[in-house]
């Protein structure tokens, strides 16, 4: 059983160019969010997803897209990177909506040069 | 807009002593969890709790709904358990889009 499982662990960009991070899980889990996390700040909300085929926006959602085709991967695109964007990045899973245990990925430490 | 505090933001202890890190929020939750991030790793879940008190080796969770207040306690301390420890609610409404919010952590450390 991998859990949540999320690549690259580390990436460097240049502005303008794009990537993808990849986030997928095995636990068969209908709620899926990507944050950021910045230094002296809380884990900042990106885009999450309910259940495959719904997507919605969080706190941060500029600059990122997200599909959820399966229920398994969740992918967050990049679509032109900006300095801005560098962070770290972690994609987290759980069964439901409220009282259910959170799982997350490594993380994926980004810089935008 | 729901606040989670946590105090202290930085905590420097020597090894075995009992350590305490209080969160507080602002409105009403349905759930509290406790998350563990240690250095350049992941993010792992502690403790999920709704009321009373939960405990996990040399660990401790305590809430107190009515008093919009969380505890962890760490027994013993170890410099393994040197690490940034986040407190995340679960809202009622409002809050996160996805129901969360986060405090911005409690960087730990125990010196040997």
């Amino acid at each position: 059983n991998a859990g949540v499982t999320q690549t690259p662990k580390f990436q460097v960009l240049k502005t303008g160019q794009s990537m993808t991070l990849q986030c997928a899980q095995d636990m068969n889990h209908e709620y899926m969010s990507w944050y950021r996390q910045d230094p002296g700040m809380g884990l900042r909300l990106i885009h999450y997803s309910v259940g495959a085929g719904i997507t919605d926006q969080g706190e941060v959602p500029n600059g990122y897209n997200v599909s959820r085709s399966t229920t398994e991967d969740f992918p967050l695109r990049l679509l032109s990177a900006a300095p801005s964007q560098t962070s770290v990045y972690f994609c987290a899973s759980r069964e439901g909506q409220s009282n259910e245990k959170l799982f997350f990925g490594s993380g994926t430490q980004l810089s935008v040069l | 807009k729901n606040e989670v505090e946590q105090s202290p933001q930085n905590l420097t202890a020597q090894e075995g002593e009992f350590i305490t890190i209080n969160c507080s929020y602002s409105v009403g939750i349905s759930a509290l969890h406790w998350l563990q991030q240690h250095p350049g790793g992941g993010i792992v879940s502690l403790f999920m709790l709704s009321s009373g008190k939960k405990k996990h080796g040399r660990l401790i969770a305590t809430i107190n709904i009515q008093e919009k207040h969380s505890s962890l306690h760490i027994t013993a301390s170890h410099p393994r358990d040197s690490a940034v420890y986040i407190c995340a609610v679960v809202t009622l409404s409002g809050g996160g889009a996805d129901g969360l919010t986060f405090g911005k952590g409690t960087h730990l450390i125990i010196q040997p």
